[in-house]
């Protein structure tokens, strides 16, 4: 079964630096979320859409910016980077015909390193 | 703001036992209950939902709701070595739609 894609899995950038992570849902999958995950703590939300408009906002910094395309893909911008943006980045997406009540499928990840 | 709140452990237990998760939610409006399992550096994989009080059981594990307490429970029966792993509960309010809220997690460690 088609599992939710997200490239690259790995990325080193400087500090200040610019990086776009992307996130291809499970086809027919109009919702996708963002969430970041620091080594040892809990995946935190950042930003979701549906059907290609924001739909909730969580703790996501001025400096990123989020879209999702007409294809239902969804890039994740991130500016100005700083050290402590180091973290895994994952993306997930859901039905929401199905409401939420399924859960989420997650992708494996982009692991986000700033030097 | 929704809250949950789990023991970050670690939680020992035999190869064999059961080992027993805990979590506690803030939201009464809570409708929906998820248990995600995730091995370091890997992704949240959901193992387990529930939607009603009771019990849900699949497999070796069973998830428990009580939504009078905001308490939901995982118990994972004859725990292997490969279920070692940090265990996420994950709660959505109201309406169906809203975002998931996760806790912390529960690092649950099983020795041969």
């Amino acid at each position: 079964a088609a599992g939710v894609i997200q490239s690259p899995r790995h990325l080193i950038k400087e500090k200040r630096e610019t990086a776009t992570l992307k996130c291809y849902p499970i086809p027919r999958h109009d919702t996708v979320y963002w969430y970041q995950q620091g080594p040892g703590q809990d995946p935190q939300f950042l930003i979701s859409f549906y059907e290609k408009m924001q739909s909730d906002k969580g703790s996501i910094p001025d400096r990123f910016s989020a879209q999702q395309f007409s294809d239902y893909h969804s890039e994740l911008n991130m500016s100005s980077l700083e050290l402590g943006d180091s973290a895994l980045y994952f993306c997930a997406s859901s039905l929401r015909d199905r409401g939420t009540s399924y859960g989420y499928t997650f992708g494996s990840g982009t692991r986000l390193t700033v030097v | 703001q929704k809250e949950v709140e789990q023991n970050s452990g670690p939680l020992s237990v035999p190869e064999g036992a059961i080992a027993s998760l805990n979590c506690t939610y803030s939201d009464r409006g809570s409708q929906s209950f998820f248990w995600y399992r995730q091995y370091s550096g890997k992704s949240p994989e959901l193992i387990m939902s529930i939607y009603s009080n009771g019990d849900k059981e699949d497999g070796r594990f069973t998830a428990q709701l009580n939504k009078a307490s905001q308490y939901v429970s995982l118990l994972i029966r004859d725990s292997q070595p490969s279920d070692s792993a940090t265990y996420l509960c994950a709660v959505n309010g109201p309406g169906g739609y809203s975002t998931l809220t996760f806790g912390k997690g529960t690092m649950l460690l099983v020795s041969p």
